[in-house]
């Protein structure tokens, strides 16, 4: 499976947006980008993904670079709710049946 | 209905115990999932049934076995374990390549 590379950490203020960042360097033609969240003592939640274009959904928007190699997941509004750790996920879209985690962003929301 | 309900949320056993997790999900999903997940790290893919079939085993120790007795349901079998197998354990589903639905976990301690 291609690889992703995540911060460790991120922190942001309430009511400001966030980015959060992702490398898939070795990403191949037929994965598509996931990103699922995971809040304190709860099983991960899906957020969004695409392919190639940008994606917007009610929960945030996803940007993806021209060359796919790099992604960045966007929370217009981070609220207090919105702390968790961010999994950003390549997913073949051929196979589709791994879906492999890896050590993710902890977000941190300041009141 | 987007739930998928795992049971029991908590679970204690003697390392001679048998016991099972159950995993449920009424959204017609084809692919189900068993992960483990250690506390503060991400979880870990074990097993991935695909149409009621056993598509990846993770080279998961004999002591887990999977069973998939129809596309709604799916158990892990657990004999022999070990207190380092204590951890949450997620079942998840999805449609093929789509977003993953997960449940809130077992919590399951071996002693």
């Amino acid at each position: 499976d291609a690889k992703t590379t995540q911060p460790n950490s991120m922190e942001s203020n309430e009511e400001e947006p966030v980015h959060l960042p992702c490398n898939h360097s070795t990403i191949s033609g037929t994965d598509y980008i996931h990103w699922y969240r995971q809040l304190p003592s709860q099983g991960p939640e899906y957020v969004i993904h695409g392919l190639t274009s940008n994606v917007n959904n009610r929960m945030a928007s996803l940007a993806i670079a021209e060359d796919r190699k790099s992604s960045t997941l966007i929370l217009h509004r981070a609220t207090l709710r919105d702390a968790a750790v961010y999994y950003c996920i390549l997913r073949d879209g051929t196979s589709g049946s791994r879906l492999t985690f890896g050590e993710g962003t902890q977000l941190t929301v300041n009141p | 209905d987007t739930e998928v309900t795992q049971t029991p949320k908590h679970l204690v056993m003697g390392m001679t115990n048998k016991k099972s997790l159950k995993c449920e999900q009424h959204m017609g999903h084809r692919a189900m999932y068993w992960y483990k997940q250690k506390a503060k790290k991400p979880p870990e893919l074990m097993f991935v049934y695909s149409y009621e079939k056993l598509s990846i085993n993770e080279s998961v120790p004999s002591r887990f076995s999977p069973e998939c007795p129809n596309s709604s349901l799916l158990n892990l079998h657990l004999h022999a374990l070990q207190p380092e197998d204590s951890a949450l354990y997620l079942c998840a589903s999805s449609w093929t390549g789509g977003e993953a639905f997960f449940g809130q976990g077992t919590r399951l301690t071996v002693v």
